[in-house]
């Protein structure tokens, strides 16, 4: 079974900009997987950041963007904020129903 | 405002069957357009599909959990409910409920969770 991959942390100064990724055991994740990604604080239900590869949800602020790069989709957060520091996870479409990434816990420090 | 609202035992004894419901207002389920999703979190870990049913009454499943779980709606009630039979502890989690609209892919409107202790 392909399993989808995902930094299990990372850190980030505030302001920096930081890039989580989202792959695949097997293979390369396109357009067609529609990577989207979520957010999850402590005790709360996750948020979407990004679906469908780059389109931003409701509210979210710009400095969230999605990509493919290379073989992987793309989280992009650009001048990372305090309260960026969360869970993020991505979830692809693999056919056979939807596959959530192990998440990243991103730390901002 | 969409919301959606889990429901159900917070504790299920090992080979028992969990059953939970979701109960969605601000939206019609019969209206079409969505699936109806059901989505766990391991304590500590991360989140796993469970499957999800259209209006209609289609389902679909992971395959990991297809043998064990059923998902139905009931439109009148504009509800939708997961049943998951043999629990052991490994199906201790937060379940949630989720909306996925078939025009975006996103998983827009989640419910709050609900904490499932399997054990006896």
């Amino acid at each position: 079974q392909t399993v989808v991959t995902q930094e299990p942390s990372f850190s980030v100064s505030p302001g920096g900009t930081v890039t989580l990724t989202c792959g695949l055991s097997s293979g390369s994740v396109s357009t067609s997987y529609y990577p989207s990604w979520y957010q999850q604080t402590p005790g709360q239900a996750p948020r979407t950041l990004i679906y469908s590869t780059n389109t931003r949800s409701s509210g979210v602020p710009d400095r969230f963007s999605g990509s493919i790069l290379g073989n992987k989709a793309a989280l992009t957060i650009t001048g990372a904020q305090a309260d960026d520091e969360s869970d993020y996870y991505c979830v692809l479409y693999m056919g056979s129903g939807w596959v959530f990434g192990g998440g990243t816990k991103l730390t901002v420090l | 405002q969409v919301q959606l609202q889990e429901s159900g035992p917070g504790l299920v004894k090992p080979s028992q069957t969990l059953s939970l419901t979701c109960t969605v207002s601000g939206g019609s389920i019969s209206s079409g357009g969505y699936y109806w999703s059901w989505i766990r979190q391991h304590p500590g870990k991360g989140l796993e599909w469970i499957g999800y049913i259209y209006y209609s009454g289609s389902t679909y499943y992971n395959p990991s959990l297809k043998s064990r779980v059923t998902i139905s709606v009931d439109t009148s009630k504009n509800q939708f409910s997961l049943k998951l039979s043999s629990v052991t502890a490994a199906d201790t989690a937060v379940y949630y409920c989720a909306r996925l609209p078939r025009y975006n892919w996103n998983f827009d409107y989640w419910g709050q969770g609900t904490l499932v202790t399997v054990s006896s």
